[in-house]
């Protein structure tokens, strides 16, 4: 079955430094992964995802991942975070079977300091 | 191209009460899945239509159900409210395309339902 582990709950950050929220995920399929990110009141929205095609995927707002089978992971990453940056992040993997269900990580709040 | 659009934005209800969430997907897409979202447990798949035909389902007890439309427009109903009930109930469209693993989900803002 396929599930996706985020190694930390919260992050905090200052702004203009690199930021890197860490994901791990297991899979019986060769998985699509995803991070979506939401704000405060308002809805998820798709920062990147990576489907077998090039590891290293760019995302919007300067993010991206890496995917490494090896390590079964899918970190992300920024290299300066801005205060807009601040929100809860998820990694996703999607459901084998069908692929139509997603499966949600716990997330990673990042908080941005000036 | 509009977005996902979910009504009502914000509902209370009671124990034992039933209730009813729509979604409407963004134009062009087939595919329509709900997910509930709690401080507890996280972002939880519900299940998936596509083509008026519910094609995935999650572990939730049978008083969720949903449907959809030949429109794609899509209905979830809970039944017995119970206070766990309460959580942000998010619908997400995608275009239901033959490449399900590698589609694109696109969620709504949600309806945040309160169970007293």
């Amino acid at each position: 079955a396929q599930s996706v582990t985020q190694l930390d709950s919260h992050v905090s950050v200052s702004e203009g430094t690199p930021v890197l929220l860490r994901c791990n995920y297991s899979s019986s399929y060769s998985p699509s992964l995803f991070w979506y990110v939401q704000h405060p009141n308002k809805g998820l929205q798709l920062l990147l995802k990576y489907t077998s095609a090039a590891t290293l995927v760019k995302g919007i707002n300067g993010f991206e991942a890496e995917f490494k089978k090896s390590e079964t992971s899918f970190h992300l990453t920024k290299p300066s975070a801005h205060m807009s940056d601040a929100a809860e992040y998820f990694c996703v993997v999607s459901e084998g079977r069908t692929g139509t269900a997603l499966i949600f990580g716990k997330g990673t709040t990042l908080s941005v300091s000036s | 191209k509009a977005g996902v659009t979910q009504t009502p934005r914000y509902l209370i209800k009671t124990r034992g009460q039933q209730v009813t969430l729509s979604c409407s997907p963004i134009s062009g897409h087939r595919s329509v899945s709900w997910y509930q979202q709690t401080p507890g447990q996280g972002l939880q798949f519900l299940f998936e239509y596509f083509s008026e035909t519910q094609r995935n389902k999650g572990n939730f007890p049978g008083r969720f159900s949903g449907r959809q439309f030949s429109n794609s427009r899509s209905e979830m109903n809970v039944s017995t409210l119970e206070l766990g009930d309460s959580a942000l109930y998010l619908c997400a469209s995608s275009r239901g395309t033959d490449r399900v693993f590698s589609e694109t989900q696109y969620f709504g803002p949600g309806t945040r339902l309160l169970v007293l």
